[in-house]
């Protein structure tokens, strides 16, 4: 039972190199968002999804680029990345994005940009 | 727009205390109120859940209701445990969904 699984786990990048963080689910789900988690500031929506070929900025999408070309996946996108992107990323996915729908989350991608 | 307020940590308890997080919400609408658990190094993961006024959602000893009147979901715990200690969050969901900043709660033995 794989639920949302996010790849890598780690990564270290130089400031400047791109980078594309993995997100597949395998529960149908039509709704799937990446959020960044920092000190202080909680859970960020960086960009979400509510189907295949739909997508839309979150809080903070400058710098990050996404992509639903199926149901499954969901790939994050860093184009140039810069020290201020060192955070924590979740992906997490839901049956719909209204109310009473739980949302699930992988287990988190964590990037230190250098 | 949609919100939620929790109470700002961090919160150290001793084991078998009583522990209350507050959480109040702002929304328009009839949100569904959620409580996330995350523990070190892990993902968020769903703890209880209520979808309408004044239901209650419990799990491992955890408990929230739903008040309406009040616009809160705060979570409770009777007799704390060494394996609570995590951070914990408040969401609602609307037509989004919507997370509060957590509080991380440490229980010392």
């Amino acid at each position: 039972n794989a639920g949302v699984t996010q790849t890598p786990k780690f990564q270290v990048l130089k400031t400047g190199q791109s980078m594309t963080l993995q997100c597949a689910q395998d529960m149908n789900h039509e709704y799937m968002s990446w959020y960044r988690q920092d000190p202080g500031m909680g859970l960020r929506l960086i960009h979400y999804s509510v189907g295949a070929g739909i997508t839309d900025q979150g809080e903070v999408p400058n710098g990050y680029n996404v992509s639903r070309s199926t149901t499954e996946d969901f790939p994050l996108r860093l184009l140039s990345a810069a020290p201020s992107q060192t955070s924590v990323y979740f992906c997490a996915s839901s049956y719909s994005g209204s109310s009473g729908n739980t949302i699930y989350f992988g287990e988190g991608s964590w990037l230190t940009v250098v | 727009g949609d919100s939620v307020t929790q109470m700002e940590g961090p919160v150290t308890l001793s084991e078998e205390a009583f522990l209350t997080i507050n959480c109040t919400y702002t929304a328009t609408g009839y949100p569904s109120l959620f409580w996330y658990v995350q523990y070190p190094g892990e993902g968020l993961q769903l703890l209880l859940k209520a979808t309408k006024a004044d239901d209650k959602g419990s799990n491992k000893g955890f408990e929230a209701t739903y008040r309406k009147e009040t616009t809160s979901f705060h979570l409770e715990k009777g007799s704390v445990q060494v394996s609570d200690s995590a951070v914990y969050f408040c969401a609602l969901t609307g037509n989004q969904f919507y997370f509060g900043t957590g509080t991380s709660l440490t229980v010392i033995p």
